[in-house]
C-alpha cells in the first residue's frame, strides 16, 4: 500500500504548551497539503491545509509550516489544550483529483 | 449543513460473501472519494467518483468496486470477503474535482470472520 508506518510516534505534551507535529511527505510533485485529526471512533476531522505555492498558514490556534526543499510539513498547535490528543495525520495529493496519501499518523496526547 | 453520513455504520460478515457500503455526502459536494483504514497499513485510497464517473483508482484488487449516484450518493462493494478487509471504510467528500479539502464521515467499521 502507499500509506506505510504503522508504528506510530507519540508527542506527550502538557496542557496549555504548544505542540509541533512533523510529517515527511513523499513526493517533490505534491502540491496540496492537508492535516486531520482522527479522534477514537471517529473519522477524520480538517484541521487546516495549504498549498505548495505558500510555505505558511494560520488558523484558529494553528499553524502549518511547509519546507518542500526537504518535502517537510509540520503542523504547530499553540496552547494545547486536553481535546487536542488524537492522531494527527498529514495527506498530500500527488494526481489530479482528489486521491489523498496519507503518513502513518502521530498521536498526541496532553497531560493535564 | 450535514455532514458526511456513512451506513452502516457496523458490519460484521464472514469469509466469501459480499457487501455494500454507502455514503451520502455533504450537500452539493459532488466528488466521493473512499478510503481504508487498518492497523497495518493505515489509511489507503481506494478509489473516487465525480459526476458519477471513477476519476481515480487505488491499488486495490478488482473485487473493490464502487458506483455513484445521479444524487452524488456513493456505494463501494467487496465481493468474496476476506479476512484481510476487516477494515474502517471511511468517505470523504469534496465540493470540486480537483484538490479540494475533504470532509470525511464517520467511517463503516467491517469484520470478516
Amino acid at each position: 500500500g502507499e500509506s506505510v508506518g504503522l508504528h506510530l510516534p507519540t508527542l506527550s505534551v502538557q496542557e496549555g504548551d504548544n505542540s509541533i507535529i512533523n510529517c515527511a511527505y513523499s513526493n517533490s510533485a505534491s502540491d496540496y497539503f492537508i492535516w486531520y485529526k482522527q479522534e477514537s471512533g471517529k473519522g477524520p476531522q480538517f484541521i487546516i491545509d495549504i498549498r505548495s505555492n505558500m510555505d505558511k498558514r494560520q488558523g484558529q490556534r494553528v499553524t502549518v509550516l511547509l519546507n518542500k526543499t526537504v518535502k517537510h510539513l509540520s503542523l504547530q498547535i499553540a496552547a494545547t489544550q486536553p481535546g487536542d490528543s488524537a492522531v494527527y495525520f498529514c495527506a498530500e495529493t500527488l494526481e489530479y483529483g482528489n486521491k489523498l496519501v496519507f503518513g502513518a499518523g502521530t498521536i498526541l496526547r496532553v497531560k493535564s | 449543513k450535514a455532514g458526511v453520513t456513512q451506513t452502516p455504520r457496523y458490519l460484521i460478515k464472514t469469509r466469501g460473501q459480499q457487501v455494500t457500503l454507502s455514503c451520502s455526502p455533504i450537500s452539493g459536494h459532488r466528488s466521493v472519494s473512499w478510503y481504508q483504514q487498518t492497523p497495518g497499513q493505515g489509511l489507503q485510497f481506494l478509489f473516487e467518483y465525480f459526476s458519477e464517473t471513477q476519476r481515480n483508482k487505488g491499488n486495490f484488487p478488482g473485487r473493490f468496486s464502487g458506483r455513484q449516484f445521479s444524487n452524488s450518493r456513493s456505494e463501494m462493494n467487496v465481493s468474496t470477503l476476506e479476512l484481510g478487509d476487516s477494515a474502517l471504510y471511511l468517505c470523504a467528500s469534496s465540493s470540486l474535482a480537483g484538490k479540494e479539502t475533504q470532509y470525511f464521515g464517520p467511517g463503516t467499521r467491517l469484520l470478516v470472520l
